[in-house]
């Protein structure tokens, strides 16, 4: 079945990382870009980021340069998105979702990530 | 603050149509034709409905369009359906180092 599943939802303190997985399935893992977007409440989508998964490289939006880490698993179909020195503005939903081109036609379900003391 | 503009929310009776606006720059709504639409519903992954701004996708009801003028493009909905109460944003390639941009969001109400 043709889907992107991701990691359930965290609780993390201020300071701390989070990390959300993303598995492919239903297509060669391969073939196609994974973005990263986030959706604060009540705010648009936010673009993260985009990992290639067969060679690995990545770019990542400038206002999280320095904090974020994507990586894949190639023998899992899995990508991930580790976001460091959490924030309580980084509570937000986050997706991952498949690329063709300058659109997604894929989306994973979404994490919540809730940051709070 | 998102990068594309749209209005907050818009209404409509069901049956009839309704048009949400998206207003960029020519740094990316305007500067290609690379706008894509997307339904949400709460809780649910969002859903393409519209690529390359006027493009439906294999599945998507022929009531959903796209159309761009200058920095503003549109998604309409004709026929409108309870089930089309949902948000929609739009999002364009951009060429600066934000790749993609977003706008903020409509909501959708169904009287």
């Amino acid at each position: 079945q043709l889907q992107l599943v991701q990691s359930g939802a965290e609780v993390k303190k201020p300071g701390a990382s989070v990390k959300v997985s993303c598995k492919a399935s239903g297509y060669t893992f391969t073939t196609y870009y994974i973005h990263w977007v986030r959706q604060a409440p009540g705010q648009g989508p936010d673009w993260m980021g985009i990992i290639n998964p067969s060679g690995g490289n990545t770019v990542y939006a400038p206002k999280f340069q320095g904090r974020i880490i994507m990586t894949r698993d190639t023998s899992t179909s899995t990508v991930y998105m580790e976001l460091s020195r959490l924030r309580s503005d980084d509570t937000a939903f986050y997706y991952c979702a498949r690329d063709r081109g300058v659109y997604y036609d894929l989306w994973g379900q979404g994490t919540l990530v809730t940051v709070s003391s | 603050q998102s990068a594309l503009t749209q209005p907050a929310s818009v209404s409509g009776s069901p049956g009839q149509s309704i048009t949400i606006s998206c207003t960029g720059t020519s740094s990316d709504v305007g500067g290609y034709n690379y706008v894509s639409w997307y339904q949400h519903h709460p809780g649910k992954a969002p859903k393409l409905l519209i690529y390359d701004v006027s493009h439906r996708p294999s599945g998507i009801s022929n009531r959903f369009s796209g159309s761009k003028s200058a920095n503003t493009a549109s998604l309409t909905i004709s026929g409108l359906q309870a089930g089309d109460e949902a948000d929609y944003f739009c999002s364009s390639y951009a060429n600066t180092s934000t790749i993609i941009v977003f706008g903020g969001g409509t909501k959708l109400t169904v009287l």
